[in-house]
């Protein structure tokens, strides 16, 4: 069975500051998926990355970036030099298996609530 | 381009009433999926389909009902309400396994 856990409910930063929304994964898959979607107040589902398991390095884009490290299952994102914009729910989620019937499985995390106070 | 159209964007049900919550999407994806949002749960799978005439269940599929007679429309069925399927459903579709999910605006569902 899959699993993703984000133990980060809600996060508060002051404007500017760097933060990093943790992400820990549990798969028997060895050929497996990873993504982050952005949920803003108006409630949409806004996707960020994606990932495959063979592929560690990490990703920079703008002012966010993501660190995979399969030694420890977790996919952790970082937004640096944070902004109102960025205060949204995050999550996680997992896909697994290199194709066929019931790898349509997305498995989504709780979800880290972060706010960024002005 | 419209993507993943979900229709009503809101709606009041009353315990027993049945309904259909429509998913429509233009980017022939093979893959289509609905999803339930609970405060604290993350979202949940309900049932998905990898196919025209193929669907099958999710994590949560007890209460719901779904076909796909076409590759653009997954319609999701409620077949008689109750108040533990409050919830906001969100439909996603994808180009094809292990790819980005695109959603749609989500349907806010209360049932009292």
């Amino acid at each position: 069975a899959q699993k993703v856990t984000q133990a980060q409910t809600e996060i508060s930063v002051v404007e500017k500051e760097d933060v990093t929304l943790d992400c820990v994964y549990e798969t028997r898959d060895t050929t497996y998926y990873l993504f982050w979607y952005k949920q803003p107040p108006s409630g949409e589902l806004v996707f960020l990355i994606r990932r495959n398991s063979f592929d560690e390095q990490n990703e920079i884009s703008g002012r966010y970036s993501w660190n995979f490290q399969k030694s420890t299952s977790s996919f952790n994102f970082t937004i640096t030099a944070s902004q109102v914009v960025d205060s949204a729910v995050y999550f996680c989620a997992l896909s697994g298996g290199v194709g066929g019937f019931g790898n349509e499985k997305l498995t989504f995390g709780t979800g880290t609530r972060l706010t960024i106070i002005p | 381009n419209a993507g993943v159209t979900q229709t009503p964007k809101f709606q009041v049900l009353k315990t027993g009433q049945s309904m259909t919550l429509q998913c429509a999407q233009d980017m022939n994806h093979e893959y289509m999926s609905w999803y339930r949002q609970d405060p604290g749960m993350g979202l949940r799978l309900i049932h998905y389909s990898v196919g025209a005439g193929i669907t099958d269940q999710g994590e949560v599929p007890n209460g719901y009902n779904v076909s796909r007679s076409t590759t653009e429309d997954f319609p999701l069925r409620l077949l008689s309400a109750a108040p533990s399927q409050t919830s906001v459903y969100f439909c996603a579709s994808r180009r094809q396994v292990n790819t980005e999910a695109f959603f749609g605006q989500g349907t806010r569902l209360t049932v009292v």
